[in-house]
């Protein structure tokens, strides 16, 4: 398996909801990693998991969440979001912590809040 | 601080083309260089990583080189096809303890059959 999975595919939430994205990578990769794409802009990192410890949290607000409950998994928990919040959301993991062979993406959830 | 630069931001070429898209990076002091392929709404597709000890790297009709000392890697498609049409980005892996990867802005490739 040379995947990263993401779950689901769109999402569709109210400013009042709270819903989770998931992400599952099964290539023994020992970081994972959050990105947010807006259109025709490149990936932005927002958070950065190495060993399943969170190692890199780049000044995201709060109402995103992320939890990596083992080294396959990642969420990111999602809560009181702002429409400027809707993009792309991709998932991306490495075989190490530092990205020294490469990173593997997943297809992305497209996000809505309305 | 890294800036990479893509160039051209768009072209469009007829299939069966051979062409180049380039990418630029302010910073010599890289790691490694990745190129990846993003259709509308999707994820990234790795296509082609580039150790900064290497100069080339080729798979399929993809050829990337990269030229280290003067910030410059180009992506070479040979006999494009219209299933080829996507945008191409260019990351770059800095050295040493910053490991955060720095994204090129894409090139938007259309190929016209």
């Amino acid at each position: 398996d040379t995947e990263v999975t993401q779950t689901p595919k769109h999402l569709v939430m109210g400013m009042t909801n709270k819903k989770s994205l998931k992400c599952e990578q099964h290539m023994g990769h020992r970081a994972m990693y959050w990105y947010k794409q807006k259109a025709k802009k490149p990936p932005e990192l927002m958070f950065v998991y190495s060993y399943e410890k969170l190692s890199i949290n780049e000044s995201v607000p709060s109402r995103f969440s992320p939890e990596c409950p083992n080294s396959s998994l990642l969420n990111l928990h999602l809560h009181a979001l702002q429409p400027e919040d809707s993009a792309l959301y991709l998932c991306a993991s490495s075989q190490d912590g530092l990205g020294n062979y490469g990173y593997t993406f997943g297809s992305g959830t497209r996000l809505t809040v309305v | 601080k890294q800036e990479v630069t893509q160039i051209p931001a768009a072209l469009s070429v007829p299939e069966g083309e051979n062409l180049v898209l380039n990418c630029s990076f302010t910073d010599s002091a890289i790691y490694n260089l990745q190129w990846f392929r993003q259709d509308p709404g999707k994820g990234l597709t790795s296509l082609l990583l580039i150790q900064s000890s290497q100069r080339e790297q080729t798979s399929g009709r993809l050829n990337a080189s990269l030229d280290k000392s003067s910030g410059r890697s180009t992506l070479y498609i040979a006999a494009s096809q219209p299933g080829d049409s996507a945008t191409y980005l260019c990351a770059v892996r800095p050295g040493g303890s910053n490991y955060k990867l720095t994204f090129g802005k894409g090139t938007l490739l259309t190929v016209n059959p």
